[in-house]
């Protein structure tokens, strides 16, 4: 399977804990986002990355989050000190960028549901 | 600001009948949209998507949808429903210039349940 895929599916950690996702992309994808869904609301914004390049933050990343992508291929998200409000399932997704021949279109890994107790 | 609403939480249908699923959107500029599905436990699947030219999107599985300037919207339709079409919908805008993301912005979602 050559799609986004993430790890681990499912987490749970306790309140103050660090956490680190990981997120790979469709191989060939410059760009990368992560998304926060929680439940009966679509998914969020998060960050984005074109290539290596971290290029926007939300307003929604506080200072304990942090995502990198070093070498332009896989990215990470970590969280510390994890409160009961980081509850959610994270989303990466990836695209080809429309000056790099892709259709812009985003595909989505399955997510990683935290749950902070 | 880019947004889209959702006004439906739950649409139920009944098996063979045509569905709508609702959107609206608020966009400075030209919009681009999406619809993608959600399966229980799993991530997002792009249907289909409007950038320009012809009103009527053909997408995935058999859905289209429909841009209305006029009236902001862009409803998802399919003409005979399927029980395996139960899922959670949303659509999205791509947010516009200046910025170049191409980051998505979602609606809250509507959950299509098709019974037999």
């Amino acid at each position: 399977d050559t799609g986004v895929s993430q790890n681990p599916r499912h987490k749970i950690t306790k309140r103050g804990q660090n956490v680190t996702f990981r997120c790979d992309p469709i191989s060939e994808h410059n760009r990368l986002y992560w998304y926060r869904q929680t439940l009966g609301q679509g998914p969020e914004f998060l960050t984005y990355f074109q290539n290596e390049a971290q290029l926007e933050k939300s307003r929604l990343l506080s200072d304990r989050f942090s995502a990198e992508r070093p070498k332009g291929s896989f990215s990470t998200l970590e969280i510390q000190r994890t409160e009961q409000g980081d509850s959610a399932m994270y989303l990466c997704a990836s695209s080809l960028d429309i000056l790099a021949g892709g259709m812009d279109e985003q595909f989505f890994g399955p997510g990683t549901r935290l749950t902070v107790l | 600001a880019q947004s889209v609403a959702q006004p439906e939480d739950q649409v139920n249908v009944a098996e063979g009948n045509p569905l709508t699923v609702k959107c609206t959107y608020s966009v400075s500029g030209n919009p681009y949209l999406f619809w993608y599905v959600q399966y229980p436990n799993r991530g997002l699947q792009f249907l289909l998507k409007y950038i320009t030219g012809d009103n009527l999107v053909k997408g995935s599985y058999g859905f289209e949808a429909e841009f209305n300037k006029s009236q902001t919207s862009f409803h998802l339709k399919k003409p005979p429903a399927l029980v395996s079409d139960s899922a959670l919908y949303f659509c999205a805008v791509r947010d516009s210039p200046p910025s170049n993301t191409g980051k998505l912005i979602f609606g809250q979602g509507t959950t299509l349940q098709v019974k037999p």
